[in-house]
C-alpha cells in the first residue's frame, strides 16, 4: 500500500511565523502535490512537483513556496503565516500511470 | 473558473435508498474521472474511476456514470449505508493530452440517516 505521511495532524501558529508542512511518500512516485481544502471551495492546488528540485505553481500559490530536495519528500512553506491560511492542508502523490492520487491524512493548520 | 463543479453542497438520504451525487465539467480534454470520499480529519480516499472510453463503471455498491456529450458524471450508491456519510469529491484529468494534475470539485456532503 502507498503511504503518504504528513508530519503533523494539527498545528497552531502565530501570524507572521514561518511554517513548514512536511510530506513523505514511500512509493517512489515522481508527482507530488499540495492542496488546501476549505468549505465550499473543495480541494485547491497550491503547488506541485514532477521531480526532485522541480516545482510548478498551482491555482493558489500566493503566500506559499515549496521544496523538493529528495524524491520522497515534498515540503510546503508558509513564508509569513496569515489568518487566511487557516485551512486543512493535504499532500498527495500520483502513481506512474497517472490514474490515482494518494493522499496523506491532512494537517489542520490554525493561524492565530 | 472551476473546471469541475459539484453544485449540490449536501445531500441527505435514508439508509437503504439510493444516493446520487452529481458532477459537471467544462473542459472537453478531460478523459479520466475519479470519485474520492473524505471523512473529517482524514485525507481523501479513492473510491472509483472511469475512463472516457466507457460510460459506466461498477464496483460493488458504487457505480459511476459518464455522459460525455453533457459533460456530466454521477456516482450512485446502492444501498446507502450510514458509514457512507462523508464528503465526496469528483476529480478529472486529461491523461491522453499529457497529464499534469487532477482538478477537483467543491465536494458534496452526504448524510445517510439510519
Amino acid at each position: 500500500d502507498v503511504k503518504v505521511t504528513q508530519s503533523s495532524r494539527y498545528l497552531v501558529k502565530r501570524t507572521g511565523e514561518k511554517v513548514f508542512l512536511e510530506c513523505v511518500q514511500d512509493m517512489d512516485h515522481e508527482n507530488m502535490f499540495w492542496y488546501r481544502q476549505d468549505p465550499g471551495l473543495g480541494l485547491r492546488l497550491i503547488y506541485f512537483s514532477y521531480d526532485v528540485k522541480m516545482k510548478e505553481k498551482g491555482d493558489i500559490p500566493e503566500g506559499y513556496s515549496v521544496s523538493r530536495e529528495k524524491k520522497e519528500r515534498f515540503s510546503l512553506i508558509l513564508e509569513s503565516a496569515s489568518t487566511n491560511q487557516t485551512s486543512m492542508y493535504l499532500c498527495a502523490t500520483v502513481d506512474s500511470r497517472n490514474t490515482e492520487a494518494f493522499f496523506g491524512q491532512g494537517t489542520r493548520l490554525t493561524v492565530v | 473558473d472551476q473546471q469541475v463543479k459539484q453544485n449540490s453542497p449536501s445531500l441527505s438520504v435514508q439508509e437503504g435508498r439510493i444516493s446520487i451525487l452529481n458532477c459537471d465539467y467544462t473542459n472537453s480534454m478531460f478523459d479520466y474521472f475519479l470519485w474520492y470520499k473524505k471523512y473529517p480529519a482524514e485525507g481523501p480516499t479513492f473510491l472509483i474511476s472511469i475512463s472516457s472510453i466507457k460510460d459506466k463503471n461498477e464496483d460493488g455498491r458504487f457505480t459511476v456514470f459518464l455522459n460525455k456529450s453533457a459533460k456530466h458524471l454521477s456516482l450512485h450508491i446502492v444501498p446507502s449505508q450510514p458509514g457512507d456519510s462523508a464528503v465526496y469529491f469528483c476529480a478529472a484529468s486529461a491523461i491522453g493530452f499529457g497529464f499534469n494534475k487532477f482538478y477537483f470539485g467543491s465536494g458534496t456532503k452526504l448524510n445517510v440517516k439510519p
